[in-house]
């Protein structure tokens, strides 16, 4: 969906490296979503946030962090990169507001994120 | 707690049959429920969702899925595959009643169709 875009799109890291993944959006919504996606195990969610002033951790936040510099940006940050946490990465947005579409939730295209 | 379960990690079918992909879900009170589709090297798109109403709910691609109460179950159906439908199918419900508002998403299910 281009109204959701990530960068880098690949990043291939070395362990103990801090990296930034980032994710803009132009659809106005104010939920924004980082989710981690491993071959057999879906999608899991690391951090979420309702508004700027709203951050949450999901279920495997450890290792992670997050910052909201705005309602259209939410960058996700891994401190010191470990091989475990290859992976690729999604960004998402929702608005529930908007009652037709209640949490239907719109992604970014993917960063494949390699750490060696 | 609320999980969703995609009992089968491939489906394959032939082209020009029907295909299921099977989901079931926990949650604690009245589901949110929906499907979407990732293609390779692409990010999850959005195909239906059931919110309320009619049990049967039609959606992109002319793909339909049927919600199921009594068996807590959200079936993903096509009645004639497509090859290019070959793709990785995720399920993920919603508890009405949480304020939190995210989703629970399924392990996939890979669907191939083979011409």
């Amino acid at each position: 969906d281009a109204d959701v875009t990530q960068t880098p799109r690949n990043r291939i890291t070395k362990t103990g490296k801090r990296i930034m993944l980032e994710c803009s959006q132009t659809k106005g919504h104010d939920r924004m979503y980082w989710y981690r996606q491993d071959p057999g195990l879906g999608l899991r969610l690391i951090y979420y946030s309702f508004d700027v002033k709203d951050i949450n951790k999901g279920e495997i936040s450890d290792g992670y962090s997050v910052s909201r510099q705005a309602q259209a940006k939410f960058s996700l940050s891994l401190e010191s990169a470990i091989p475990n946490q290859t992976a690729l990465y999604f960004c998402a947005t929702s608005d529930p507001s908007s009652g037709g579409i209640y949490n239907e939730q719109f992604f970014g295209p993917g960063t494949r994120l390699t750490v060696l | 707690a609320q999980s969703v379960a995609q009992p089968e990690d491939q489906v394959n079918v032939a082209e020009g049959n029907p295909l299921t992909v099977k989901c079931t879900y926990s949650v604690s009170g009245n589901p949110y429920l929906f499907w979407y589709v990732q293609y390779p090297n692409r990010g999850l798109q959005f195909l239906l969702k059931y919110i309320t109403g009619d049990n049967l709910v039609k959606g992109s691609y002319g793909f339909e899925a049927e919600f199921n109460k009594s068996q807590t179950s959200f079936h993903l159906k096509k009645p004639s595959a497509l090859v290019s439908d070959s793709a990785l199918y995720f399920c993920a419900v919603r508890d009405r009643g949480s304020t939190l508002g995210r989703l629970y998403f399924g392990r996939g299910t890979q669907l191939t169709v083979w011409p």
